[in-house]
């Protein structure tokens, strides 16, 4: 069965970096991307961007361009995402989530995500 | 970039409910509207894709409906595990996959 498990807990102090992992298993881990969604406190959902496992080409979302850096070890499948320069407003829950795309319509989606790992950002 | 807005906010209802959620997109994303519940302290769960696609094993009491940029969530029969926050997503940019605010349903 298909199953992403991400690493623990951190607690970060400002200006420094955060490196979160996502392991795959259960499934061809080259043949679809992953995403990196967070959700702060109290908060919604905000997607972070995406990674291709197959070729490590990442789409980021433009609020995010220049901190993040997402990236992959395919012999371990296993998709990284770093966020550096952190700020109390980095404090969240990161999620990784697999894309798959429907069939029919072409519709990417979100079929399966990983537990959640929370990033407190603290002095 | 698109927008997403989701309608209302929050609402209370009692079990056996008809409930309806509105996701509205500030342009046309076609059918690339997909639909996620998300319970406390747990990662969100697909429900629909391709706004009326049902995800395998969710149960049928759930539909979605809309393309362009209106779309509609529909519990037919609210049972008490579905009190949570409804959230929708666009996926017809490839570039920012954006979700909605989110829509709480809480026992009335």
């Amino acid at each position: 069965q298909v199953q992403l498990v991400q690493s623990g807990a951190e607690v970060k102090k400002p200006g420094a970096s955060v490196k979160v992992s996502c392991k795959a298993s259960g499934y061809t881990f080259t043949g679809y991307y992953m995403h990196w969604v967070r959700q702060a406190p109290g908060q919604g959902l905000e997607w972070m961007g995406r990674i291709n496992p197959n070729s490590g080409g990442t789409n980021y979302a433009q609020k995010f361009q220049g901190r993040v850096t997402m990236t992959r070890d395919t012999s371990i499948s296993t998709a990284y995402m770093e966020l550096s320069r952190l700020r109390s407003d980095d404090t969240a829950v990161y999620y990784c989530a697999r894309e798959r795309v429907a069939v029919a319509s072409h519709t990417p989606y979100f079929d399966y995500w990983g537990q959640g790992t929370l990033v407190t950002v603290s002095s | 970039d698109i927008q997403m807005t989701q309608s209302p906010s929050s609402l209370s209802a009692s079990v056996g409910d008809r409930v309806t959620i509105t996701c509205r997109a500030s342009q046309s994303i076609s059918s690339y509207l997909n639909w996620y519940q998300q319970k406390p302290g747990k990662a969100p769960k697909l429900l629909i894709y391709a706004a009326s696609s049902l995800q395998s094993g969710v149960p049928s009491r759930f539909s979605g409906s809309g393309s362009g940029t209106d779309f509609t969530l529909t519990i037919s029969s609210l049972q008490p595990e579905d009190f949570a926050t409804y959230y929708c997503q666009q996926s017809y940019s490839t570039l920012l996959f954006t979700f909605g605010p989110g829509t709480k349903v809480d026992i009335k």
